[in-house]
């Protein structure tokens, strides 16, 4: 069964306006990563926060995690029609076993210009 | 560098045929996955290797499917018999592991078994 699971599955926005998407998991983990997907490209990876840190940032995306209620924050700000793309959170396994990741299946974000 | 380099980027055959996909990961990285994308099923990990080594083939569907990897700069994904349902795309990804994981995906293959 999937581990994390995004939230919204789709979110449409205009230019300028913030992006949230979230994501929940079922499992302990080590680390939380987001990932994005440019229609027909590769996954991207965005960043990564650990199980021990609460918010990070970087560039215009932030990043908040919550391990008592497994959920997880991606925050967009200002965005732009080039940050149109599925995103995607992924988790690993917890415990010695970081290598694995299992995909959210992901929240479509389209920006309009 | 590079990237993740993956072969072909379309690949069509018929039901029965044997396909095989390619994947060449970045140098030096000691770990490769593939995973299959479906719109069902979203990206799956079918299988990962460490050095070179298969760690945990749990992903794979069906004996039809086999991967191996030869040396540290090639993987391949064979399915043999191809089926319709085996349509999706597949991704390889590298990752090392002093990097916490952090993988690197290649372009995928879009795979259509007719």
């Amino acid at each position: 069964s999937q581990q994390g699971e995004e939230d919204p599955q789709a979110l449409s926005i205009q230019e300028g306006e913030n992006a949230t998407m979230n994501c929940s998991y079922k499992t302990s983990i080590n680390n939380l990563q987001w990932y994005r997907q440019n229609s027909g490209r590769g996954l991207v990876h965005l960043i990564l926060i650990r199980s021990n840190e609460r918010e990070k940032h970087s560039g215009r995306l932030r990043v908040t995690l919550d391990t008592s209620k497994k959920s997880s924050s991606l925050l967009i700000t200002a965005s732009r029609a080039a940050d149109t793309a599925s995103y995607f959170c992924a988790t690993d396994a917890g415990g010695g076993s970081n290598y694995k990741l299992t995909f959210g299946k992901g929240t479509l974000l389209t920006v309009n210009p | 560098d590079a990237g993740v380099i993956q072969s072909p980027r379309h690949e069509v055959t018929e039901m029965g045929q044997e396909v095989t996909l390619r994947c060449k990961p970045i140098s030096g990285h000691d770990y490769l996955f593939w995973y299959r994308q479906t719109m069902m099923r979203g990206l799956e990990l079918l299988i990962y290797f460490n050095n070179n080594v298969p760690i945990d083939d749990s992903g794979m569907p069906e004996d039809r499917f086999s991967a191996k990897m030869p040396n540290a700069s090639f993987s391949t994904l064979k399915i043999q018999p191809s089926e319709p349902r085996d349509s999706a795309v597949y991704f390889c990804a590298s990752s090392l592991w002093l990097a916490k994981n952090i993988q690197y995906f290649g372009a995928g293959t879009r795979l259509s078994v007719l």
